[in-house]
């Protein structure tokens, strides 16, 4: 059964500090591995989506990295903003083909102060 | 805006209440889901809709009653539900008959039941 975990469960840095986030997951049989975040009591934004043949996709000030065979994945934030304040989610793929069906992370809640 | 609108966006009923949670998407996805976010624990993975077929229930509780009348509506009809079953439910949907693709949540509806 697939398992995600998330790595710290709770972050707080001052505003300009680069970040890593963390996400291992138990089996490596997944389709796509996805970024999320989600603000205080709102749904989920998708940031990142990495194939499971990739190594990593940028958007702006955020890096993310898969390394399938060891289960792992990090989201990488330069240069944080105190907008940058929200939960951030790991999610893989149950398993290898596109079904859409994802598990999920805890989560690790980010509060960056001015 | 996702493109994933979910209402009512606060719902609080008894235990021997009906109640129904609806999502509309406008985004031409084939694929629609429910997932339920209880405190403390990671996203759950509740139904599957593909092309307006159900394809997952993920050992649901007959309360808990889905509906996909078409591929941009789902529903999730409340009955009978216990204090346990509040939570923040959230409505996605995706394609997949692509490569990549994200999954959109809508805002969720927070239900507590009392």
């Amino acid at each position: 059964k697939q398992e995600v975990t998330q790595i710290p469960a709770a972050l707080s840095v001052p505003e300009g500090e680069n970040l890593v986030l963390n996400c291992s997951f138990t089996d490596s049989a997944i389709y796509n591995l996805q970024w999320f975040r989600q603000d205080p009591g709102k749904g989920l934004t998708s940031l990142l989506l990495i194939q499971s043949s990739q190594r990593e996709q940028t958007s702006g000030r955020l890096n993310a990295s898969l390394d399938k065979s060891s289960g792992r994945s990090t989201l990488y934030i330069a240069a944080s903003q105190p907008g940058d304040s929200a939960t951030y989610l790991c999610a893989v793929t149950a398993g290898s083909s596109n079904t859409g069906k994802l598990i999920f992370g805890q989560g690790t809640t980010l509060q960056v102060k001015p | 805006e996702t493109g994933v609108t979910q209402t009512p966006r606060h719902l609080v009923m008894g235990m021997t209440n009906k109640k129904s949670l609806k999502c509309e998407q406008h985004l031409g996805h084939n694929a629609m889901y429910w997932y339920k976010q209880s405190a403390k624990k990671p996203l759950e993975l509740m139904f599957v809709y593909n092309f307006k077929e159900q394809t997952e229930n993920n050992s649901v509780p007959s309360r808990f009653s889905p509906e996909c009348p078409n591929s941009s509506h789902l529903f999730l009809h409340l009955h009978t539900l216990q204090p346990e079953d509040s939570a923040l439910y959230l409505c996605a949907s995706s394609r997949t008959d692509g490569i990549g693709e994200k999954l959109f949540f809508g805002s969720g509806t927070q239900l507590s039941v009392l």
